[in-house]
């Protein structure tokens, strides 16, 4: 599995745009992003993946560069409940699935 | 619908004692896993499995045994406790074949566990 970069923490206004980056210059076409994050002692909590196209669910959207060698997490309007550990993980889907490697990812505080 | 259930939620030992963390999940995942996270760190891999009756090793595999003889069930076992195993440990699943390989992990609430 290819090896991710983050901050280690960043801040963001309540009611702004949280961007989460995240450097994945050695991944492989066959690998997903994977994005997850733990507020305070809870077990990761999974919010979005992609491949190559940019996706968006009801939590965030998920930005990919054309090369796919780095990838932006958007929060399109942070509260003060996603204060949390934000995880970028890259992995093979089809094989491997349990065998995820997680960084140290960023610490984001959300700040009223 | 219980997901992914970790027992116990806190243990403390004693140098040299063994125990059984036990992780169950009812979503009939193939894949599981056990991380470890230390205070202030990120996860790291200590187990996993692709299916009943195959494990293998992760990061930091000392110190701990797995199996794995049900889809449901996949205990991690601590031969020998010792201080630096002292962690917050996640067990997590998510499915494998039948066009479900590339879905995420489901992740337990984890064990905090003390060795003294």
């Amino acid at each position: 599995d290819a090896k991710t970069t983050q901050p280690p923490s960043m801040d963001c206004a309540e009611g702004r745009a949280a961007n989460l980056p995240c450097n994945h210059s050695t991944i492989s076409g066959n690998e997903y992003v994977y994005w997850y994050r733990q507020i305070h002692s809870q077990g990761p909590q999974y919010i979005i993946h992609g491949l190559k196209n940019n996706e968006t669910n009801e939590m965030a959207s998920l930005i990919i560069t054309e090369d796919r060698k780095s990838s932006t997490l958007i929060l399109p309007h942070a509260t003060l409940r996603d204060t949390a550990v934000y995880y970028c993980i890259v992995r093979v889907a089809y094989t491997n699935a349990g065998k995820s490697t997680f960084g140290d990812g960023t610490t984001l505080t959300v700040k009223p | 619908n219980a997901g992914v259930t970790q027992t116990p939620k806190f243990q403390v030992l004693k140098t040299g004692q063994s125990m059984t963390l036990q992780c169950a999940q009812d979503m009939n995942h193939e894949y599981m896993s056990w991380y470890r996270q230390d205070p202030g760190m990120g996860l790291r891999l200590i187990h996993y499995s692709v299916g009943a009756g195959i494990t293998d090793q992760g990061e930091v595999p000392n110190g701990y045994n797995v199996s794995r003889s049900t889809t449901e069930d996949f205990p991690l076992r601590l031969l020998s406790a010792a201080p630096s195993q002292t962690s917050v440990y996640f067990c997590a699943s998510s499915p494998g074949t039948g066009g479900l390989f590339n879905q995420p992990q489901h992740f337990g609430d984890g064990t905090r566990l003390s060795i003294l």
